[in-house]
């Protein structure tokens, strides 16, 4: 597709279930970024890809939280035992490259609501 | 560490009306980008602009406009004669700390709703 896609886009789940979300950067991306949403809050950085490995996981909020990227295209962001505080809207970025000042372009997030 | 403080929350305008959004972050560093995302109720975040900080020009891009003052550490973003269609959550957002990749501290973002 043209932009960056995330699946699902609602995904409601009951207190101590996994969950599994998926990004789709755009072709050729090379930086995939995962951020959480709170409800009327800014966005939080997870982790940071480049190519396959993740240089930076430094904002996942707990060994909960996993990560991973294949083939450098699709990532999968993983949540065990989910909690209600991991409510959220999950957003997926790319970039072309990873630099400082590139424009990453974002997909329209998966909500999670854990009930 | 960074920091972006947007200190308006929300926003109501009718349109046609001039609206500013402030934003004013915090970094130690010498180099550093900021940008404005625009988040439509759709959800995915747009790209308006980026800025490094050793280039304080203003700028204009249609009915949008941008001033940047290292002074204030202020990055603020005005809509002229602003539409419905403008209605959604503005967020101002920094990469600093020396990453070399695009990793982003967002301020909170404020909701901008524009009147008919």
């Amino acid at each position: 597709g043209a932009g960056v896609s995330q699946s699902p886009s609602n995904k409601v789940t009951e207190k101590g279930k996994d969950v599994e979300l998926r990004c789709d950067p755009i072709s050729g991306h090379t930086a995939l970024y995962w951020y959480r949403q709170r409800l009327g809050q800014g966005l939080e950085f997870l982790i940071y890809f480049q190519g396959n490995s993740a240089p930076d996981k430094s904002g996942l909020p707990s060994d909960r939280f996993s990560a991973e990227r294949t083939g450098e295209s699709v990532s999968t962001l993983t949540i065990q035992r989910t909690q209600q505080e991991d409510s959220a809207v999950y957003l997926c970025a790319s970039s072309l490259v990873a630099g400082a000042d590139t424009e990453a372009f974002f997909g329209q997030g998966t909500r999670l609501t854990v009930v | 560490a960074q920091k972006v403080t947007q200190a308006q929350t929300e926003i109501s305008v009718v349109e046609k009306e001039d609206v500013t959004l402030d934003c004013v972050y915090e970094t130690r560093d010498t180099t550093y980008y900021l940008f404005w995302y625009k988040q439509p109720p759709s959800g995915e975040l747009v790209f308006l602009i980026r800025r490094n900080s050793f280039d304080e020009q203003n700028e204009i891009s249609g009915r949008y406009s941008w001033n940047f003052q290292k002074s204030t550490s202020s990055f603020n973003f005005t809509i002229t004669a602003s539409q419905v269609v403008d209605s959604a959550v503005y967020f101002c957002a920094l990469n600093a700390g020396g990453t070399s990749y695009g990793k982003l501290t967002f301020g909170q973002g404020t909701i901008l709703t524009v009147h008919p």
